[in-house]
């Protein structure tokens, strides 16, 4: 079965710009959670998603939104590009809303300059 | 709040070497505690976990114990090889039922490099 999987591996983006990430969890699974990963720190906490609805959101400005879709997967959005957002960002999908673990995918690079 | 605390790195060991990666936490609720892997290129892998106090977590040699008197879940292993070199992440989260456990709390990384 495939794992985690999201879209760019790597993208170039200017301040001030968009930016849309994307996340496919595991098959069955219908939660998804976010979480950006600034170099030399541990992953941050950005939003929860499960059934389609926000279920949780971290200290992130308003500038992120993320919204799930029927199949279960995910869109990370980010207004305004600041140069603090470049980042390895993370998507880990869980079965459901229970103890079970998160399988996390491979990251985007996000680099502003 | 909840937070985790690692032992500042890099650590360098060679091949053979014992390991003792330090991790300490806060919480304001009951806690699962989790030790996650990122080798070069990849995304965090699980390595064990424990979700009660005293619960010893075991994975590929590796294990850490949850020490709620200490508020400790130091990661170990006995004997690391090269294959070994990664940086492990030390998390949490609340078992506060429903969505919480979706919301992991991580440590800052500790890199590991384990030479021949």
């Amino acid at each position: 079965d495939a794992g985690v999987t999201q879209s760019p591996t790597h993208l170039i983006k200017t301040r001030g710009q968009h930016v849309t990430l994307r996340c496919s969890p595991i098959s069955g699974h219908k939660s998804v959670s976010w979480y950006q990963q600034v170099l030399g720190q541990g992953p941050q906490f950005i939003f929860q998603y499960y059934e389609k609805e926000e279920r949780g959101r971290g200290n992130f400005p308003d500038r992120f939104s993320a919204r799930q879709f029927p199949n279960y997967s995910s869109e990370l959005n980010v207004n305004a590009l600041l140069l603090g957002d470049s980042a390895l960002y993370l998507c880990a999908s869980r079965s459901g809303q229970g103890p079970s673990e998160q399988y996390f995918g491979p990251g985007t690079r996000l680099t502003v300059t | 709040g909840n937070s985790v605390t690692q032992m500042e790195g890099p650590v360098t060991l060679s091949e053979e070497a014992f390991l003792t990666i330090n991790c300490t936490y806060t919480a304001t609720g009951y806690p699962s505690l989790f030790w996650y892997v990122q080798y070069p290129g990849e995304g965090l892998q699980l390595l064990l976990k424990a979700t009660k106090a005293d619960d010893k977590g075991s994975n590929k040699g590796f294990e850490a114990t949850y020490r709620k008197e200490t508020t400790s879940f130091h990661l170990e292993k006995g004997s690391v090889q090269v294959s070994d070199s990664a940086v492990y992440f030390c998390a949490l989260n609340i078992n506060a039922g429903g969505t919480s456990y979706g919301k992991l709390t991580f440590g800052q990384g500790t890199i590991l490099t384990v030479h021949p």
